[in-house]
């Protein structure tokens, strides 16, 4: 079965406004994380919000998470040209498996 | 801020041929990890491993992986007779505990 699919495949705005990409998943989860690529490059882990957890803030960037409707969110206020890439939730379960999806790309225009 | 570093950056080998990956993880990490990622997909996972072995393992994690952490820092991953479809990104990735990985940057196999 499918798990950490986000939504939209790809989002397009301008710099300063806000982003805000969204993750299904279909399982009971441990936790949930996002993470960030840059075209070929790694991944860059941002934030990991715990099942127990329903909102978690780093900076510009806010997670909610709930765990009744499986869905997560990540939202980047005052969006910059350097945050853009793609961004991936992952779900992880209590032995470190993470399962991620397909990603958003992210495209912030100067 | 420690790093969890991977050599080669990119590898090209011949199908049939044997790779090994290699992964220095955050030396006081515990839990240790591979993913793929093929090009244009999402990152898959391969295998986790703690305490000297594997903890959990994918489908694609067939019997031509092997995974070892032959001293105290380095973590490899070796595919024993490369197919085309195993060309992909491979990541190595470490956690203190089960959650909150660094990922390396990964080595780009090609397979041809």
């Amino acid at each position: 079965s499918q798990q950490g699919e986000e939504d939209p495949q790809a989002l397009s705005i301008q710099e300063g406004e806000n982003a805000t990409m969204n993750c299904s998943y279909k399982t009971s989860i441990n936790n949930l994380q996002w993470y960030r690529q840059n075209s070929g490059r790694g991944l860059v882990h941002l934030i990991l919000i715990r099942s127990n957890e329903r909102e978690k803030h780093s900076g510009r960037l806010r997670v909610t998470l709930d765990t009744s409707k499986k869905s997560s969110s990540l939202l980047i206020t005052a969006s910059r040209a350097a945050d853009t890439a793609s961004y991936f939730c992952a779900t992880g379960n209590q032995g470190g498996k993470l399962i991620f999806g397909q990603g958003t790309e992210l495209s912030v225009k100067p | 801020e420690p790093e969890v570093t991977q050599t080669p950056s990119h590898q090209v080998t011949q199908m049939g041929q044997e790779v090994i990956l290699r992964c220095v993880p955050i030396s006081n990490h515990l839990y240790f990890y591979w993913y793929r990622q093929i090009l244009g997909q999402k990152v898959e996972f391969l295998v986790s491993f703690y305490n000297n072995e594997i903890s959990e393992k994918s489908e694609i994690f067939d019997d031509q992986f092997s995974v070892e952490r032959p001293d105290g820092s380095n973590f490899t991953l070796k595919i024993r007779s490369t197919k085309l479809e195993d060309s992909a990104m491979y990541f190595c990735a470490s956690s203190e505990q089960a959650a909150g990985y660094t990922f390396g940057s990964g080595t780009r196999l090609t397979v041809v």
